[in-house]
């Protein structure tokens, strides 16, 4: 597609309950980015998927939380039992490979998630 | 370890006037360093970047930044600033020296800019 597009743009949940958000990146990039915005708390990273590579899981907050890419392409993060601490933006970001790819990343408009 | 440091959390400006939001880095070996800007209730997106070349770089919407590698800073500047420009600025960096040309970027924690009438 055009952009990077992540669905759904909101989603409020009970707590305790799963919650699976999607990332659609940009046809033909290889590298695929999960962050979590809170107020006042910058970008914080979450997962990195490259190619067929195993991910770079190392931002995961707990093991309530998991990723998986399917296929190169379409990206779900799913969050186990949400606490009220989850809630946040959640922003998805993908990147070409080779020298462009230092060109940074492209954004999606992210989910909004709240536990209440 | 990997960081940037954006000092102010909010930057006040009279339009028309220069603007400067400040970063900072620590990064080992050279960096790669980038600036987005995100509107509200919109994704980030990006302004400009340096990866090599000449220190100054022009990015989008009129700003550009300034590698300084002994201050290990890439300050935002914007010699006359519109009301437009009121959003949360993100600096970023990443490792250039590295096998794989993809990687993490590491971001700021932002800088809200407000420009008055």
């Amino acid at each position: 597609g055009a952009g990077v597009s992540q669905s759904p743009s909101n989603k409020v949940t009970e707590k305790g309950k799963d919650v699976e958000l999607r990332c659609d990146p940009i046809s033909g990039h290889t590298a695929l980015y999960w962050y979590r915005q809170s107020l006042g708390q910058g970008l914080e990273f979450l997962i990195y998927f490259q190619g067929n590579s195993a991910p770079d899981k190392s931002g995961l907050p707990s093991d309530r939380f998991s990723a998986e890419r399917t296929g190169g392409s379409v990206s779900t993060l799913t969050i186990q039992r949400t606490q009220q601490e989850d809630s946040a933006v959640y922003l998805c970001a993908s990147s070409a490979h080779g020298r462009l790819a230092n060109y940074g990343y492209t954004f999606g408009s992210g989910t909004r998630l709240t536990v209440v | 370890a990997q960081s940037v440091a954006q000092p102010e959390d909010q930057v006040n400006v009279a339009e028309g006037n220069p603007l400067t939001v400040k970063c900072t880095y620590s990064v080992s070996g050279n960096p790669y360093l980038f600036w987005y800007v995100q509107y509200p209730n919109r994704g980030l997106q990006f302004l400009l970047k340096y990866i090599t070349g000449d220190n100054l770089v022009k990015g989008s919407y009129g700003f550009e930044a300034e590698f300084n590698k002994s201050q290990t800073s890439f300050h935002l500047k914007k010699p006359s600033a519109l009301v437009s420009d009121s959003a949360l600025y993100f600096c970023a960096v990443r490792p250039a020296d590295r096998g794989s040309t993809l990687g993490r970027l590491y971001f700021g924690r932002g800088t809200q800019l407000t420009v008055w009438p």
